[in-house]
């Protein structure tokens, strides 16, 4: 049972355009959420996060939405690179526990030149 | 430089053949774990360790045993491998278990069970 859910296996967008990236998840304990990007024969990093008190937060280029009562988070990528095409992992836990983390099944994002 | 080391990066073995694979890190975390990434299903969390001697089942731990002895190190252990264990492997660690942080991954480790 995946509690963590990204729906898109896929995106593909031109440089300069919005990328966006969705995330649903049904566990209502869950309370903080992570973006990670994967390049290909690297680890996942840390891109972004966001608690449940807050429904925004921005780094440079990147912004991630929450919505608390549709249990859905969204990751904005503006303007999109190429070097922003990698998989995008959203991950969620509840408060201050870490071994109850999920992970979704990643979006693989292709920014074209 | 803060970093999660893995070896080996690529396996190949057999079935039954027992194997381990290192994990080290370098930034006095106390929490580390192993994730197994395979397609369509994310990364799922094999086994964690909130510190020294503690350690805990995750979600898929069957066929796999950890250790932790040291802070710095975490090795997962394949006892009697089997094909459906052929997967891409994560470390990762943070700081704490019980803090609401980011966790660094190590490169992967890339197993073939034949």
């Amino acid at each position: 049972d995946q509690q963590v859910k990204q729906n898109s296996p896929s995106l593909s967008v031109q440089e300069g355009r919005i990328s966006i990236l969705n995330c649903d998840y049904t566990n209502s304990m869950f309370d903080y959420f992570l973006w990670y990007k994967k390049y290909p024969a690297e680890g996942p990093t840390f891109l972004i996060s966001i608690s449940s008190i807050k429904d925004k937060n921005e780094d440079g280029r990147f912004t991630v939405f929450l919505n608390k009562s549709a249990k859905h988070l969204s990751l904005h990528i503006v303007p999109s690179q190429p070097g922003d095409s990698a998989v995008y992992f959203c991950a969620a836990s509840p408060p201050y526990n870490n071994n109850d983390m999920r992970f979704g099944a990643g979006t693989r994002l292709t920014v074209k030149p | 430089e803060a970093q999660v080391t893995q070896n080996p990066r690529y396996l190949i073995t057999v079935t039954g053949k027992k194997l381990t694979v290192t994990c080290s890190q370098n930034m006095n975390h106390e929490y580390m774990s192993w994730y197994r990434q395979d397609p369509g299903l994310g990364l799922r969390q094999i086994y964690y360790s909130m510190n020294v001697e503690v350690t805990d089942k995750g979600d898929v731990p069957e066929g796999y045993k950890v250790s932790r002895k040291e802070k710095r190190n975490f090795p997962l252990i394949l006892e009697s491998p089997s094909p459906n264990q052929t997967s891409l492997y994560f470390c990762a660690s943070s700081a704490r278990w019980d803090e609401n942080t980011e966790a660094f991954f190590g490169q992967g480790t890339r197993l073939t069970v034949v």
